[in-house]
């Protein structure tokens, strides 16, 4: 996998289920951060995650990384029909930043 | 779009002209970025600059200029441009955390067209 793959490409659930999306990456990092992209527009900043912590929280977000396995998960919980995006992770290591393909994610009615 | 914006918002341009992009903040953040957003390959860094006339190279800088003559604006310039170049161009600020590699706020984008 690249720096920065993201899993599944795409997704679809209903409304009011939980989303799950995966990124991986290969060398170490400093830090990892989710964005959202809504269609014909920028990237909006969700969470960022240091190297040193595990989990961490912010409303219905919720994202873990695991340094030992190289990987880091995003839940969305109790999904809404604004939620549907491409999710991004970018990883920071040494002095760049890389960003993954993105995961489609739609919400279904 | 948290003070950020971009000029144009479309181009269509000719191969081998040059071409001139800029963005523009109001939150006199220091680092400033460049990227180009393309089917398959995701987003990728361009240049960026972490000060007045303080600019870096990225992934893919080849056949990109960049200048920051004040703090509030950044442009991008393609010498000559080619049609591997259309693509969306995102430019992005932040307040320089994590040695710049932070939490970024984007702008809306410039889509550029090369025929």
């Amino acid at each position: 996998s690249q720096q920065g793959e993201e899993d599944p490409q795409a997704l679809s659930i209903q409304e009011g289920e939980n989303a799950t999306m995966n990124c991986s990456y290969k060398t170490s990092i400093n830090n990892l951060q989710w964005y959202r992209q809504n269609s014909g527009r920028g990237l909006v900043h969700l969470i960022l995650i240091r190297s040193n912590e595990r989990e961490k929280h912010s409303g219905r977000l919720r994202v873990t990384l695991d340094t030992s396995k190289k990987s880091s998960s995003l839940l969305i919980t109790a999904s809404r029909a604004a939620d549907t995006a491409s999710y991004f992770c970018a990883t920071h290591p040494d002095d760049k930043i890389i960003f993954g393909k993105g995961t489609r994610l739609h919400i279904l009615p | 779009d948290a003070g950020i914006t971009q000029s144009p918002r479309h181009k269509v341009t000719e191969t081998g002209t040059p071409v001139t992009l800029r963005c523009h903040q109001t939150e006199n953040h220091r680092y400033m970025y460049w990227y180009r957003q393309d089917p398959g390959h995701g987003l990728r860094l361009i240049h960026y600059s972490y000060g007045v006339k303080d600019t870096d190279k990225g992934e893919v800088s080849d056949g990109y200029s960049v200048s920051r003559s004040k703090t509030e604006d950044f442009l991008l310039t393609l010498e000559s441009a080619t049609s591997s170049q259309t693509s969306v161009y995102f430019c992005a600020i932040s307040m320089g955390l994590a040695g710049g590699f932070g939490e970024q706020y984007f702008g809306p984008g410039t889509r550029l067209t090369v025929t």
